[in-house]
């Protein structure tokens, strides 16, 4: 069955860097569009990045935009997340997504990410 | 950017009752709108996607109507196993907006 594992998560200072990697198995990884989405501590869900299935297109959310760089590597069933210039506010849990359709219907268990001084 | 509310915020219900909750969207999205529940400490569940289509394997408690910027969940008999947060989320556009959640206790 899908199976998705992020890990990389920690505790990093304002205006750090960290990177989150996802292991996907169970399904076709090159055949499917990934996303990234957060949970603030007691807060909703946040969407936070998409990559197509071949990585020829990234999207985004305002609030990461030019901080944060999504990718993969097909070749391994990888995801990443490269996230600079953290912010107190990108604290959360990052959940790794398996879209169908750009709807994510899977998830990984999440991983969680504090930047605090 | 599209914006979504989700109402109500918070809704107190008991077992056996029918429940909705609405989802708006700022603009038309069509029908590019889908539905997640999460229970505490988990991740969340895709119920519904294209507004109306139950995911393979969901009870058909759950049904989702709609189209435009007007959505619905509705539950038709609540169980205990379904207290949880809902969200809705637009894909007509980038960013990929969710509703700010709706918590369903029990009453």
């Amino acid at each position: 069955q899908v199976r998705l594992v992020e890990s990389g998560g920690g505790v990093v200072q304002p205006g750090g860097s960290l990177r989150l990697s996802c292991a996907a198995s169970g399904f076709t990884f090159s055949s499917h569009g990934m996303h990234w989405v957060r949970q603030a501590p007691g807060k909703g869900l946040e969407w936070v990045a998409f990559i197509r299935y071949d990585g020829s297109a990234k999207y985004y959310a305002d609030s990461v935009q030019g901080r944060f760089t999504i990718s993969r590597d097909n070749s391994k069933s990888s995801l990443s997340l490269q996230m600079n210039s953290l912010r107190t506010e990108d604290t959360a849990l990052y959940y790794c997504t398996k879209a169908e359709t750009v709807v994510s219907h899977d998830w990984g268990q999440g991983v969680l990410v504090t930047v605090s001084s | 950017d599209i914006q979504m509310t989700q109402s109500p915020s918070t809704l107190s219900a008991s077992v056996g009752d029918r429940v909705t909750i609405t989802c708006r969207a700022s603009q038309n999205i069509h029908s590019w709108l889908a539905w997640y529940q999460q229970k505490p400490g988990k991740a969340p569940k895709v119920l519904i996607y294209k507004a109306s289509n139950l995911k393979t394997g969901v009870t058909s408690r759950f049904s989702g109507s709609g189209s435009g910027t007007e959505f619905t969940l509705t539950i038709s008999s609540l169980q205990p196993d379904d207290f949880a947060t809902y969200y809705c989320q637009q894909y007509n556009s980038y960013p990929y907006i969710f509703g700010q959640g709706t918590r369903l206790e029990i009453k």
